[in-house]
This record gives C-alpha cells, structure tokens and sequence, in this order.
C-alpha cells in the first residue's frame, strides 16, 4: 500500500503557468521528498524537506509541509515542456528505512 | 546522471523462472534499496542493505532476495517468477546509515516482463 496519495493525478497546462501537486500522507514523518520520473526510467531527487521546516525554495521548485494537516505541495513555477513528467511524493517515517511513495501525478506542459 | 547503473536494461522471462538483476551504486554509498513500480503506480519499497545486511524489507514474499557487496555493486533475485512480477525495478544508493532514509539516488531501472 502506498501512504502518500498525490493531487491531481494528471495535471495539463501551458508552458508559462505554475503548475501545482499536493501530496497527503498518513502517519509521522521525519523527512518528505519530491522525485520526478520521465517516461518510466529512473527518478530524480528534486528536494528534501524535514518535518521541523515548513517551506524549501529549489531554482523553480518551491515545496511546502504542513504535519498538522501531514500534507505536502510542490509548486513549480513558469513551467517549461521540458518539465513534462510524473511527480512522486515519499515520505521517510522516524523509524525505519521504508521509503513510501505515492502514486503520482502526471504533469503534461503543453508548448 | 545520478551515477547509478542497473543491467539489463530490458528482460523478457517466462513464469516460474528464476531471475537476477544488477546495480552499481555510486562509490561511497553504504546503502542500496531497490523498488517495484508497476505500471501506472509509485515504486513500492522491496528492502534495503546496508553495509551487506539486509536493513528492512517491505510487504515482499520471500522469493524477492537480495546482495549487496563490498564494490558497491548489489543484486535483486526473484524466483518463481509469476505475471505479476512484471514490473520496473529500480535500485538506489545513498550515503545514510541505517536508520532515516534519505536522499536517494536511482538507477534508469530493469524493465522485466513475465510470459
């Protein structure tokens, strides 16, 4: 089973536009990290955030986590067609090394 | 590039076959844990090995095996393959002792499909 469930699960929008993915998970967390996959090959790490920071800025990325509401949003701001992909949130519980993902949303950029 | 290398790139096996698939973490990272991602889903966790010991498995029978050597280099086996196993698998290195799982470095991935 998969503890972080992402928002939207497919996301469309033109090159220019922010586009932004919400990541919900269940149970205490000590870190939170963004993956992006193209076209079903390896993911890329895009930025980790621990459970005591509350917002992290990355080039275009902007992420923030809330652990009251144990959710997470990944901004990524004047999107270009190369940030056509799929988003995965995972989060790293306190105990244990089980990296959970969610299932992901698809971001498409349309030029 | 994230320095991590998986072979084969691509693997076709019928069902009960046995199977083994290679990954060369970067040098310097004690851990390796390898993933299942099914078609359209996130990568489910199968373990983790650290410094040559299994360091955490997730909900993966026990025909999922795994190696990891002094190189830096590790294997995933799976034995009696089913259809279900048809998948990607990918593995990733990291510098973090066992404990909190951190930044992870994945390999492009195994594409396996069973017959």
């Amino acid at each position: 089973s998969q503890q972080g469930e992402e928002d939207p699960q497919a996301l469309s929008i033109q090159e220019g536009e922010n586009a932004t993915m919400n990541c919900s998970y269940k149970t205490s967390i000590n870190n939170l990290q963004w993956y992006r996959q193209n076209s079903g090959r390896g993911l890329v790490h895009l930025i980790l955030i621990r459970s005591n920071e509350r917002e992290k800025h990355s080039g275009r990325l902007r992420v923030t986590l809330d652990t009251s509401k144990k959710s997470s949003s990944l901004l990524i701001t004047a999107s270009r067609a190369a940030d056509t992909a799929s988003y995965f949130c995972a989060t790293a519980p306190n105990a244990g090394n089980m990296l959970t993902f969610g299932g992901g949303t698809r971001l498409m950029v349309k030029p | 590039e994230t320095g991590v290398t998986q072979s084969p790139t691509h693997l076709i096996k019928t069902r009960g076959q046995q199977v083994t698939l290679r990954c060369s973490s970067q040098s310097g990272h004690n851990t390796v844990s390898w993933y299942q991602q099914a078609l359209g889903q996130g990568p489910q966790f199968i373990f983790q090995y650290y410094r040559e010991e299994e360091n955490g498995r997730g909900n993966f029978p026990p025909r999922f095996s795994g190696l990891q050597f002094p190189n830096y280099s590790s294997e995933l086996n799976v034995n009696a393959l089913e259809l279900d196993d048809s998948a990607l698998y990918l593995c990733a290195s990291s510098i973090g002792t066992s404990g909190i799982t951190d930044t992870q470095y994945f390999g492009p991935g195994t594409r396996l499909t069973v017959l």
